[in-house]
């Protein structure tokens, strides 16, 4: 299993500014994931972040945006930029390991803009 | 990634069995049925998968129909605490691939 923390647990941001998220991993894991859960909804994935190099952005996803940092097999940054309203949401990461079949999720970090 | 369909809601009577279908009918040979659930305010929890056996382990058993069309997730003893979203989702093998939540069924479990 893994036991992932997720910084801040919460904020409330004025629009235009810039709030990056931590998510740290208690073991080495290959592959991190990147969510967004808008109020009421399903959980949409934002990118797939893998350690030393860029990450993968989905469909309606943009690094300018939605920047994101993986320094280490631990550690990984989401920054969500320039913000407005329609960004507070709900925003999580997962890890994958390659020797197990699922997800493990952090508490995520709810996100308010102003 | 299969598509999947779930009822949006569901009621179940607290220490009653809930059973929670889902149909996947263009899943493909080798995508495994994996089920989740979120507890309000709280990040998604890996419950169990399959792919094409039933499978049983301390959460729940997941029967899975001999075409692989569709799925039912049984937890044998619901709890007030078994009050989440649950969701089932078709993917491919490891814990490394990225996963698609599709809406998910409501269960409430009713005292």
């Amino acid at each position: 299993s893994a036991v992932i923390s997720q910084k801040p647990s919460r904020d409330i941001c004025q629009r235009g500014t810039s709030l990056t998220i931590q998510c740290q991993v208690d073991s080495q894991v290959t592959m991190m994931f990147w969510y967004r859960q808008q109020p009421g909804q399903s959980l949409t994935l934002i990118a797939t972040a893998n350690q030393g190099s860029e990450a993968t952005y989905e469909s309606g996803f943009v690094i300018d945006k939605f920047p994101i940092s993986r320094p280490n097999l631990t550690f990984s940054t989401l920054t969500v930029s320039n913000m407005s309203p329609e960004d507070s949401s709900i925003y999580l990461c997962s890890v994958g390991k390659r020797t197990a079949y699922e997800q493990y999720f952090g508490p995520g970090t709810r996100l308010t803009v102003t | 990634d299969a598509k999947t369909t779930q009822p949006t809601s569901m009621d179940c009577a607290e220490g009653r069995a809930a059973n929670l279908p889902c149909n996947h009918s263009t899943i493909s040979g080798n995508e495994y049925v994996y089920w989740y659930r979120q507890i309000h305010s709280q990040g998604p929890q890996y419950i169990i998968h399959g792919l094409k056996n039933n499978e049983t382990n301390e959460m729940a058993s997941l029967i899975i129909t001999e075409d692989r069309k569709s799925s039912t997730l049984i937890l044998p003893h619901a709890t007030l605490r078994d009050t989440a979203v649950y969701y089932c989702i078709v993917s491919f093998s490891g814990g490394y691939q990225k996963v698609t939540f599709g809406t998910g069924t409501k269960l409430q479990v009713i005292p």
